[in-house]
């Protein structure tokens, strides 16, 4: 298995909502990512885990909250969204350290309404 | 974090190769150099990387300079499914890995 799974494809969801994002991998991977992408922008780092302990947060406001169950798992946990956070969240996964890629799931388009 | 330049976009006419250029000229002994491409609506894809010398892969080749200040993808013979958006990423031996503006690529058909 060489993918990294994204569900679900979409999300809609009002501001009051909580949802969450789940993110899968069975390459035996270590790390594991949480992007964020608007539209005709680069995906921005939100968050980094390796060895399911988070390394790194990139100033993300509170309203999103990760979670790394176990080694192949990722979930994004959102509550009291915006609209501006509407985007495509990505999920990616790579063994840890420089020499090796990153795999991408195709994302989760979220909308905020 | 090292930063990458790349042009904001480029044409190609199928079946020609492509030259996408990226600088790098803030890169440490111990960066490696990536390229990553991106589909619409679709996750980044991964193409190639190296640390020093030239890679080739069945995607495509990898061109180092000798300094390490700029790089060359090189994609043998575009198709229509070569369009996309092209990024370079320095990825040091962390797991800090961050998107430059990229380079969209059109192949005129």
């Amino acid at each position: 298995d060489t993918e990294v799974t994204q569900t679900p494809k979409h999300l809609v969801m009002g501001m009051t909502n909580k949802k969450s994002l789940k993110c899968e991998q069975h390459m035996g991977h270590r790390a594991m990512y949480w992007y964020k992408q608007k539209a005709k922008k680069p995906p921005e780092l939100m968050f980094v885990y390796s060895y399911e302990k988070l390394s790194i947060n990139e100033s993300v406001p509170s309203r999103f909250s990760p979670e790394c169950p176990n080694s192949s798992l990722l979930n994004l946990h959102l509550h009291a969204l915006q609209p501006e956070d509407s985007a495509l969240y990505l999920c990616a996964s790579s063994p840890p350290g420089g020499t090796y890629g990153y795999t991408f799931g195709s994302g989760t388009r979220l909308t905020v309404v | 974090d090292a930063k990458t330049t790349q042009p904001n976009s480029m044409e190609s006419n199928e079946e020609e190769p492509v030259h996408l250029p990226c600088n790098h000229s803030t890169i440490s002994g111990t960066d490696y150099i990536h390229w990553y491409r991106q589909l619409p609506s679709q996750g980044p894809e991964y193409v190639i990387h190296g640390l020093t010398s030239n890679v080739n892969n069945r995607m495509a080749s990898l061109a180092i300079a000798e300094d390490r200040k700029s790089s060359t993808l090189i994609l043998h013979r575009a198709t229509l499914r070569d369009a996309a958006v092209y990024y370079c990423i320095l990825r040091d031996l962390g797991n800090q890995f961050y998107f430059g503006t990229g380079t969209s690529l059109t192949v005129i058909p």
